[in-house]
């Protein structure tokens, strides 16, 4: 069972305007969100989170929003810029020293010039 | 500070036989994960060591070993090879410093091939 879902496995977007990533968890344990992005032939790379005490965080172009009692989280990227075009995965962790992390199945972002 | 680094990058097998990664974590970090990613697939975790300890478990089978060392480094040993394991393996360090807030750092992964 999926603890941590991403329901859109590929997302397209104009050069310019907004892209919407979403991810869905399950486990109301989960205590801190974290967004990676991942081009191909690299490793993931750290772009944002949030911790459950909040429901919005903001870092430049990169805005991500919790709705706890929805289990919902989304990363907003504004403007989308065609280097952002990768696998986004959504991640969520819990436990004493946020050791136990779950990733979702990632969403492939293209944005189109 | 030096990112993680993993060796090798790439990696040709045969069915059978066993592999041996390492991963490096970045100076300072503590914690070190590994994970396996798939075509199609999220990242599944494997395995988790702190302090020389493994301290969390994913669900996959005895073949999947693991150990760190005293300065962190740590190695990721998976015994008679099948095709399905050919996958990237993803090492992350991460620093623990703050009680349930933590971010991992990933390295660039080895790519294992199982003919």
């Amino acid at each position: 069972d999926q603890q941590v879902k991403q329901n859109s496995p590929s997302l397209s977007v104009q050069e310019g305007r907004i892209s919407i990533l979403n991810c869905d968890y399950t486990n109301s344990m989960f205590d801190y969100f974290l967004w990676y992005k991942k081009y191909p032939a690299e490793g993931p790379t750290f772009l944002i989170s949030i911790s459950s005490i909040k429901d919005k965080n903001e870092d430049g172009r990169f805005t991500v929003f919790l709705n706890k009692s929805a289990k919902h989280l989304s990363l907003h990227i504004v403007p989308s810029q065609p280097g952002d075009s990768a696998v986004y995965f959504c991640a969520a962790s819990w436990g004493l020293y946020g050791q136990n992390f779950v990733f979702g199945p990632g969403t492939r972002l293209s944005v189109l010039p | 500070k030096a990112g993680v680094t993993q060796t090798p990058r790439y990696l040709i097998k045969t069915r059978g036989q066993q592999v041996t990664l390492s991963c490096s974590p970045i100076s300072g970090h503590r914690s070190v994960s590994w994970y396996q990613q798939t075509p199609g697939q999220g990242l599944q975790f494997l395995f988790e060591y702190f302090s020389e300890t493994q301290r969390n478990k994913g669900n996959f089978p005895g073949r999947f070993s693991g150990r760190q060392f005293s300065n962190s480094r740590s190695e990721m040993n998976v015994s008679t090879l099948e095709l399905g394991d050919s996958a990237l393996y993803l090492c992350a360090s991460s620093e623990q410093r703050d009680r349930g807030i933590d971010t991992q750092y990933f390295g660039p992964g080895t790519r294992l091939t199982v003919l």
